[in-house]
């Protein structure tokens, strides 16, 4: 079984509709991000946790809003989506107290998500 | 906002072919550089994280170096392979905050190696 599972995989909607991205881990790491990925703009942080406690906004956390309701699951939500977030989301996972990992990331498959 | 700068943006090499690539971070402040491997339709993958001055790490044929003096690191691929084909991404990490600040990551180089 994947260390880090997304639901859904693929999901089309529609404008102004209220849509979740769900990940779920079995790493029992600390700290989990969303990321999405745009062609020619690599990876970019929407938002970040490092313990169920924590939420940080990313570089790019407009127009999205996020849970943490365990250490295992890290939910992103797309209030009322709109088609520029037409995109391919990634959650991964890190772990700082893993010595000599210096906090490498571990991603999940990605979910793709159209907006029309 | 920490720049992380990937170049060359994509390159195409012949079967057989060594190539290398850069990613420039800032030099103050620095915790680790790590270098991911993301091949089309899979997720990012680790390849080497590195932590000191002069580090080099080498996995099969694919190796980096780190300067954290001048802020850069290469990774070098000798011998290209067709499965070498992929985006490959550096990111950063600062100590600033005492580390409690997520990678930074480049925009990637993509590579395309032609049989």
């Amino acid at each position: 079984d994947a260390d880090v599972t997304q639901t859904p995989r693929n999901r089309i909607t529609k404008t102004g509709k209220r849509i979740m991205l769900e990940c779920s881990q079995t790493k029992g790491h600390d700290r989990m991000y969303w990321y999405r990925q745009d062609p020619g703009l690599g990876l970019r942080l929407i938002y970040y946790s490092f313990d169920v406690k924590d939420i940080n906004k990313g570089e790019i956390s407009d127009g999205y809003s996020v849970s943490r309701q365990a250490q295992a699951k890290f939910s992103l939500s797309l209030e009322s989506a709109i088609p520029n977030q037409t995109a391919l989301y990634f959650c991964a996972t890190s772990d700082l107290g893993v010595a000599g990992e210096r906090e490498t990331q571990y991603f999940g498959p990605g979910t793709r998500l159209l907006v029309l | 906002i920490l720049n992380v700068e990937q170049s060359p943006q994509s390159l195409h090499v012949q079967e057989g072919d060594s190539t290398n690539f850069t990613c420039s971070f800032p030099s103050s402040n620095f915790y680790a550089l790590h270098w991911y491997r993301w091949e089309t339709a899979k997720s990012p993958e680790a390849l080497f994280v590195m932590t000191l001055n002069g580090d080099e790490k080498k996995k099969g044929r694919i190796s980096a170096t780190l300067n954290t003096k001048e802020g850069y690191s290469y990774l070098y691929i000798k011998g290209s392979q067709p499965e070498d084909s992929a985006t490959y991404l550096c990111a950063f990490k600062t100590m600033a905050n005492s580390g409690n600040t997520p990678l930074v990551f480049g925009k990637g180089t993509r590579l395309s190696v032609i049989a």
